[in-house]
């Protein structure tokens, strides 16, 4: 079946600092990619998405390429504040009637 | 604009009783689904719906029933609660079926099962 491979964290950075985590998957055919960001206390929202190969998905700082040749889908922005500290989730969709399947998040705190 | 809102915020339950989770949004979505979120696990799907009257189960049905007699509500019920079900519920709609859509979210329940 569909899985995501993240890593749990908790990946702590300094503010300004490039940050990157992995995503990587596994499904059938050509599934639709995202990464959700949860903030303290509140429920997941979209950060972005793509779903073909070689698009690049891309808000508020943050982009994702979707690459087939290596089932990836990691997540990079070039500086990182206070306010992005927050769990982030991997995700696919691929099999219709949006059953989505999410990794198991990645934690992320951002010092001063 | 409200979105997709869940009641309760938090709930406490003994061994083997019974509650219901609400969702309800007013966005029009016909696709509704219920999540639950536990550590080092991520989420995982535990029904979900299609539109009114039509149900089916996600990856972790087991324990839990749902309906759905209205676009708007999709109501979790938890039959004879135990504590393996201690969890974060979290309630998502998408405007249609299709793969690409996004997700929006509820704010979550947090249940412990004593």
């Amino acid at each position: 079946g569909d899985s995501v491979t993240q890593m749990e964290g908790p990946v702590t950075l300094s503010e300004e600092a490039f940050l990157t985590i992995n995503c990587t998957y596994t499904a059938t055919g050509y599934p639709s990619l995202f990464w959700y960001v949860q903030y303290p206390g509140e429920g997941l929202q979209l950060l972005l998405k793509a779903t073909k190969a070689d698009d690049k998905g891309s808000n508020k700082g943050f982009e994702a390429t979707y690459r087939k040749e290596t089932t990836s889908f990691h997540l990079e922005k070039g500086s990182v504040q206070v306010s992005d500290s927050a769990v982030y989730f991997c995700a696919l969709s691929g099999r219709g009637y949006q059953k989505v399947t999410f990794g198991i998040g990645t934690k992320l705190q951002v010092i001063p | 604009n409200a979105g997709v809102t869940q009641t309760p915020k938090f709930q406490v339950l003994k061994t083997g009783q019974s509650m219901t989770l609400q969702c309800a949004q007013d966005m029009n979505h016909e696709y509704m689904s219920w999540y639950r979120q536990d550590p080092g696990m991520g989420l995982r799907l535990i029904h979900y719906s299609v539109g009114a009257g039509i149900t089916d189960q996600g990856e972790v049905p087991n324990g839990y029933n749902v309906s759905r007699s209205t676009t708007e509500d999709f109501p979790l019920r938890l039959l004879s609660a135990a504590p393996s079900q201690t969890s974060v519920y979290f309630c998502a709609s998408s405007e249609g079926r299709a793969t690409n859509e996004k997700l929006f979210f509820g704010s979550g329940t947090q249940l412990s099962v004593l």
